[in-house]
């Protein structure tokens, strides 16, 4: 069975601070794959990031940047230097490679930034 | 990036009333999925759909159901809603692993 683990349900940070989100996750798979979304009170998900579990190359995206790590089983995402518009809910999310493409969605982290 | 919608984006009805929620997508990807959710809280997979013809229950039990006669449309139905439906439902459509969600239903029944 597969699962996604996010501990931290609220961040709150000021303008300017960075922000770490953590998702730690099972599955008995050697290939799988997992995700970053982002939900902004508009309600829409949006998708951020895809990582390949044969690539454990970290990635960065102007302020987002993402750190992969097998041994820990370990996904976490980073905000720097985070802006208002940063204010949303970011899902972690996992598929192994014989789900065909279904998603197991970690519970969430609020991420507030107050100016 | 895939271009999908969803509509009505809000909608408040009576129970008993039969709805369906619409999603069409003008990508040509073969896997849709509708998955429901409270605001701000975990999203669970409904249904599913690999192709035309093809549908399957997702990890969270619903008595919704849906159909899949065109691979750009693909429709959630509620024979008689009750308001242990009142939630936001996400469509999300692709052509490989990566999900791409429409604007969601806001859904309340009274």
């Amino acid at each position: 069975a597969q699962k996604v683990t996010q501990a931290q349900t609220e961040i709150s940070v000021v303008e300017k601070e960075d922000v770490t989100l953590d998702c730690v996750y099972e599955t008995r798979d050697t290939t799988y794959y997992l995700f970053w979304y982002k939900q902004p009170p508009s309600g829409e998900l949006v998708f951020l990031i895809r990582r390949n579990s044969f690539d454990e190359q970290n990635e960065i995206s102007g302020r987002y940047s993402w750190n992969f790590q097998k041994s820990t089983s370990s996904f976490n995402f980073t905000i720097t230097a985070s802006q208002v518009v940063d204010s949303a809910v970011y899902f972690c999310a996992l598929s192994e490679a014989g789900s065909w493409g279904k998603l197991q969605f970690g519970a969430g982290t609020q991420v507030v930034v107050t100016p | 990036e895939a271009d999908i919608y969803q509509t009505p984006r809000y909608l408040v009805i009576g129970t008993g009333k039969k709805i369906t929620l619409e999603c069409s997508q003008t990508m040509g990807h073969d896997k849709m999925y509708w998955y429901q959710q409270d605001p701000g809280m975990e999203l669970h997979l409904i249904h599913y759909s690999y192709g035309v013809n093809s549908t399957e229950k997702g990890d969270l039990s619903s008595e919704s159901t849906v159909s899949r006669i065109r691979t750009e449309h693909f429709p959630l139905t509620l024979e008689s809603a009750r308001p242990s439906h009142t939630s936001q439902y996400l469509c999300a459509s692709s052509w490989s692993y990566e999900q791409y969600f429409g604007p969601g239903t806001r859904l309340t029944v009274t």
